[in-house]
């Protein structure tokens, strides 16, 4: 079981708002910034969102990120279908001996 | 543009090591503040972070890994690797390089597309 839970699968129809969710603990989310990933097999993995809710160049505003305490959101609005993917959310924990945890990742569906 | 590709063999055997290479463009591994990162995805189970290696050479390890891992980096060629000792089939996996931005973060930007490493005889 992941560190940090994310929910397996969502979907959603085009134009419409999905949000991801990323739930961990005091000494992950709650103490340090959330990094959110987007991933197609076979491709490399794709930074979507830095230090919790920055957008790196390049990445559509349609994507926005948060976090509340322990838990974190991805959001995406106005869905496309080239945004069926995998989503994975990332934080660093140095409590423990291996600090960087991966959640288990949200394949989303395009309807 | 930076990026970052994995090379090494597809197929190792159990009992042998396995030796990766990520050869990185468009920014020099000796450029400080960036954390040279391994990264793998066993079959249907979630991304697991190896460990990371600095232009120094110093390293940082996953403890799953420390016994039979290790990672360097040639700054003149540009590259860094990973060798893993003794595999089994249990670390058969796509193996990914990563940039890491600064210390003591989950930022890896940009990934390597990802090499999958089978382990069997």
């Amino acid at each position: 079981q992941s560190v940090l839970t994310q929910p397996p699968s969502a979907s959603a129809t085009p134009g419409q708002r999905v949000i991801i969710s990323c739930s961990g603990s005091s000494s992950d989310i709650g103490s340090h910034y959330v990094y959110w990933y987007q991933h197609l097999p076979g491709t490399a993995p794709k930074l979507l969102m830095y230090r919790n809710d920055q957008r790196p160049s390049g990445v559509p505003d349609r994507f926005s990120g948060s976090k509340s305490g322990t838990s974190a959101s991805l959001a995406i609005s106005g869905l496309r279908s080239e945004d069926e993917a995998f989503y994975l959310c990332a934080v660093w924990d140095d409590t423990r001996s291996a600090p960087v945890v991966f959640g288990g990742g949200t394949k989303l569906t395009v309807l | 543009q930076v990026q970052l590709q994995e090379s090494g063999p597809g197929l190792v055997e159990p009992s042998e090591t396995l030796s990766l290479t990520c050869t990185v463009s468009g920014v020099s591994v000796a450029t400080g503040g960036y954390f040279w990162t391994w990264v793998r995805q066993s079959p249907g189970r979630e991304l697991e972070w190896i460990g990371y290696v600095y232009y120094s050479g110093s390293t940082k390890y996953n403890p799953s890994f420390k016994s039979r891992g290790t990672l360097s980096v040639d700054t003149s060629k540009n590259q860094f690797f990973l060798k893993l000792t003794s595999v089994t089939a249990a670390d058969t996996a796509v193996y990914y390089c990563a940039r890491g931005i600064g210390s003591g973060t989950a930022w890896f930007d940009p990934w390597g597309r990802g090499t999958l490493v089978t382990v069997s005889s």
